[in-house]
């Protein structure tokens, strides 16, 4: 069956440091990959959609990378600030296309 | 900036009682989602709602659950008697066209307690 997995391990990093979070898939082929945040008891906010024929797709301070052939994602926050804390997911479309699958998440705690 | 708001924010119920979960989509969405996440755990999906019926619903979403979408703005979500298990954080969330092409924008949820 389809299954993401996302670093497990809770990541701290100093302000102003890039943090780079990986999303793995197997058994899976999606067209597009969604990365959204998530804060303590709040519903996710989506961040980025990239396709599966972009390598890289930028906003702001964040980077996303789709690599098919490794089934792997990357996600990165340049410049990161105690605002970033949070939990990150990555989400990828499945069944009959109305339905997202989720990560577990990767918690960032980002310190000043 | 549109955004989806469900009611209540916390809802306590005891077991095998039924509860009755709401949420008004952004207004020119035309899919519509429930989706829970247990405490620790990931989220997970639990029926898609598009042109006044399910689109697809997951093993989870069994016949103790039913979505409507009585008007033009509310969408609901009931679960006719609920166990123990049924605790967990509910999302609603609607997108303009599928989540395959476009993002989902999610409500702040409902804490369901089931004691």
């Amino acid at each position: 069956s389809q299954k993401i997995e996302q670093n497990s391990e809770a990541l701290n990093i100093q302000e102003g440091k890039t943090a780079t979070l990986t999303c793995n898939y197997t058994n899976y082929s999606p067209a597009y990959l969604q990365w959204y945040r998530q804060d303590p008891g709040r519903g996710p906010v989506f961040l980025l959609l990239i396709r599966e024929n972009e390598k890289e797709k930028r906003k702001e301070r964040l980077k996303v990378t789709f690599d098919t052939t490794l089934k792997q994602s990357l996600f990165h926050i340049t410049a990161s600030q105690p605002a970033d804390s949070a939990t990150y997911l990555c989400a990828l479309p499945a069944g009959n296309n109305r339905k997202l699958i989720w990560g577990l998440g990767t918690s960032l705690a980002v310190n000043p | 900036e549109p955004e989806v708001t469900q009611t209540p924010s916390h809802q306590v119920t005891q077991m095998g009682q039924e509860v009755i979960l709401r949420c008004v989509p952004i207004s020119n969405h035309l899919y519509f989602y429930w989706y829970r996440q247990i405490l620790g755990q990931k989220v997970e999906f639990l029926v898609s709602f598009y042109n006044n019926e399910i689109s697809e619903k997951s093993e989870i979403f069994d016949d103790q659950f039913s979505v409507e979408r009585p008007d033009g703005s509310n969408f609901t979500l009931k679960i006719r008697s609920t166990k123990l298990e049924d605790s967990a954080m509910y999302f609603c969330a609607s997108s303009k066209v599928g989540t395959d092409r476009t993002e989902a924008f999610f409500g702040q949820g409902t804490r369901l307690t089931v004691v």
